[in-house]
């Protein structure tokens, strides 16, 4: 069974401070994916990583940063969190091979920051 | 940018009633995946199309994916409770897994 998990189901944060969201999956998959989901906007992409220390910019990477040091653990990093950032934030993985590219989702972190 | 929309954003049925969402993308596709998020969780995926024109089933559920390749549909044939959540669509243009999602479509079911 896939299994993604992420290091905190709720955080709250202060404007400025830098804010770390940890994402490990255990089926060995090569892809890795950060997400942010906000009311009428849907999914929106803002990192993914193809391999170890690969990363690809979404959709929305403004604020943000990633790190990939090993295979299964996929870091977001917000440098200076504002209140903009104040979001639902999933972590997905899949694999790069084979005809069926299913996202495997963690549970999210809603982060707050006032 | 690639651009998928999705509508409606909400609907609201009663139990045994029938659904559909619809899904249309800027760009031609390679696949489409659908996923469905319950209240409080995460996306969970359904399904992939990749032919054109395909169209697959799941139960009450029934898959299309447009000629063009660019627009796609999920119809949900007498709607159950447990029907209720969010039903995305998530185009994939090209190679490399990147997914770009529908806004989503909200559905609430009563009894």
């Amino acid at each position: 069974d896939v299994k993604v998990t992420q290091s905190s189901r709720y955080l709250v944060k202060r404007t400025g401070e830098k804010v770390f969201l940890e994402c490990v999956q255990d089926m060995d998959h090569e892809n890795m994916f950060w997400y942010r989901q906000d009311p009428g906007l849907g999914l929106r992409l803002i990192y993914f990583s193809y391999d170890v220390k690969m990363k690809e910019k979404g959709d929305i990477p403004e604020g943000y940063s990633v790190s990939r040091e090993k295979k299964e653990r996929f870091s977001l990093i917000l440098e200076s969190a504002s209140t903009n950032q104040t979001s639902m934030y999933l972590c997905a993985s899949s694999f790069s091979s084979g005809w069926f590219h299913e996202q495997y989702f963690g549970p999210g972190t809603r982060l707050t920051v006032t | 940018g690639q651009q998928v929309m999705q509508i409606p954003q909400y609907q609201h049925v009663q139990e045994g009633e029938d659904f559909t969402t619809y899904c249309n993308s800027s760009t031609t596709l390679s696949n489409i995946q659908w996923y469905k998020q319950r209240p409080g969780g995460h996306p969970v995926f359904l399904i992939q199309l990749v032919k054109s024109g395909e169209v697959k089933k799941q139960k009450r559920l029934t898959f299309q994916f447009g000629e063009a390749k660019k627009n796609s549909s999920l119809h949900i044939t007498a709607t159950q409770t447990t029907d209720v959540g969010t039903y995305f669509c998530a185009g994939e243009k090209g190679g490399g897994n990147k997914l770009t999602f529908g806004t989503g479509t909200q559905l609430k079911v009563e009894l």
